[in-house]
């Protein structure tokens, strides 16, 4: 069975540019949660989509956005990309809103902003 | 102050050695605790959940003390496949849903 999908798997932008980021879930997991993991540090939670609806958004500025769509895969998108968004992007499945604290994560998306 | 506090490490220790982390969190009304691995370059993945009454699991056992408000994890006979980061992480009430808060990681490198 595929785990979480992410892609791309690395890409590199410059100041400024935008950034479409996507992830598939594992098969009949129907929530989606993006984190954000600086190099060093632990990962930092963005957001969470369910059943296509915000459920929860960390401290990140309104230059990032989410959505998730009918067959449950999801877009994370940066605008405006500074230096500091240099950062591996983790999405994160599970079959709902749980607080059994099991995620499971894709690989992540390793984005470099020169 | 950071939600969930580790020491970074490394940890530097020989095959066989015990080894112990711990991790303070600041939010007294975080309700639910986990240990998560994660190897180089790799996704997290959850290693244990973490109860009041303490858990073990083969060679790893959680500990929390919620009046210290700190959660350890003691690896026994360390193999060098445990060489990796150990993340700390804690949920904070019921709605929280999936919004996990991560400690900074403690890195264990275990040497033959």
């Amino acid at each position: 069975d595929a785990g979480v999908t992410q892609s791309p798997t690395h890409l590199i932008k410059t100041r400024g540019q935008h950034v479409t980021l996507r992830c598939s879930p594992i098969s009949g997991h129907k929530s989606v949660s993006w984190y954000q993991q600086v190099l060093g540090q632990g990962p930092q939670f963005i957001f969470q989509y369910y059943e296509k609806e915000e459920r929860g958004r960390g401290n990140f500025p309104d230059r990032f956005s989410a959505r998730q769509f009918p067959n449950y895969s999801s877009e994370l998108n940066v605008n405006a990309l500074l230096l500091g968004d240099s950062a591996l992007y983790l999405c994160a499945s599970s079959a709902g809103v749980s607080n059994t604290g099991e995620l499971f994560f894709g690989e992540g998306s390793r984005l470099t902003v020169l | 102050r950071k939600e969930v506090e580790q020491d970074p490490g490394p940890f530097n220790v020989p095959e066989g050695a015990t080894v112990a982390f711990n991790c303070t969190y600041s939010n007294s009304a975080s309700q639910s605790f986990f240990w998560y691995r994660q190897d180089c370059r790799k996704e997290p993945k959850l290693l244990m959940s973490v109860y009041s009454s303490g858990n073990e699991d083969g060679r790893f056992t959680a500990q929390l003390n919620r009046a210290s408000q700190y959660i350890s994890l003691l690896i026994r006979d360390s193999k060098l496949s445990d060489s990796a980061t150990y993340l700390c992480v804690v949920l904070c009430g019921n709605n929280a849903g999936n919004m996990l808060t991560f400690g900074g990681g403690t890195r264990l490198m275990v040497k033959p």
